[in-house]
């Protein structure tokens, strides 16, 4: 069983802090995209990557995807009270099946105002 | 453009008996995966269909089944109920029909077995 390992689990912050979000596995992803839910809703895309050592910006989300295409980073510059959500990182095994992804547990971000 | 609509919004159910969930899925999207998310486990991946086949199935045992019909629509039914079946089950519909075109979410079915 392939494990996609994201951390923190938790994040409270106050409102104008930075933080950063991993995810981690121990095998190669073909591609890994982050999603990020709000209560009572499903995930919504926020990115995709595809080749290692990419960085994708979204505003003051920016994503990082590591040489080896086995981790990533999310990092949120300047939080706000509008970014509190649980953020999913999702992956694509290479080798594995084009039609699931699998998906890590998730940070659960707070932004205090 | 409509999103992806899953219904019921909420189900209460009984432990020994079975639930019929649907989803329909963005217009155009012959893609249809299900997930299963709780607090502890995160999201599990249930099944996916595409043109009315099931291409790929998780981990769950066999009181999980879909379907999917010829206009996309999916249903997925779970009998013999357990407390443990208790979470959140979310559909997907996806364009490009592979995990390299993102997944549209529809806002799940909360379903609680006593």
């Amino acid at each position: 069983t392939q494990l996609l390992e994201q951390s923190p689990q938790f994040l409270s912050i106050q409102e104008g802090e930075n933080l950063t979000v991993y995810c981690n596995s121990s095998s190669v992803f073909s591609s890994l995209q982050w999603y990020r839910q709000e209560p009572g809703e499903g995930p919504v895309l926020l990115v995709t990557v595809v080749t290692g050592g990419e960085v994708k910006k979204l505003k003051r989300l920016t994503f990082q995807f590591g040489d080896a295409r086995k981790d990533s980073s999310l990092h949120i510059t300047a939080a706000q009270p509008g970014d509190t959500g649980l953020y999913l990182c999702a992956g694509a095994y290479s080798g594995g099946s084009n039609y699931k992804l699998t998906f890590g547990k998730g940070t659960l971000l707070t932004v205090n105002p | 453009k409509a999103g992806v609509t899953q219904t019921p919004r909420y189900l209460i159910k009984t432990r020994g008996q079975q639930v019929t969930l649907s989803c329909s899925p963005i217009s155009g999207h012959r893609s249809v995966s299900w997930y299963q998310q709780t607090p502890g486990q995160g999201l599990q991946f249930l099944f996916e269909y595409f043109s009315e086949t099931q291409r790929n199935k998780g981990n769950f045992p066999g009181r999980f089944s879909g379907r999917q019909f010829s206009n996309s629509r999916s249903e997925m039914n779970v009998s013999t109920l357990e407390l443990g079946d208790s979470a959140l089950y979310l559909c997907a519909s996806n364009a490009g029909g592979t995990v390299n075109s993102p997944l549209h979410f529809g806002n799940g079915t909360r379903l609680t077995v006593t």
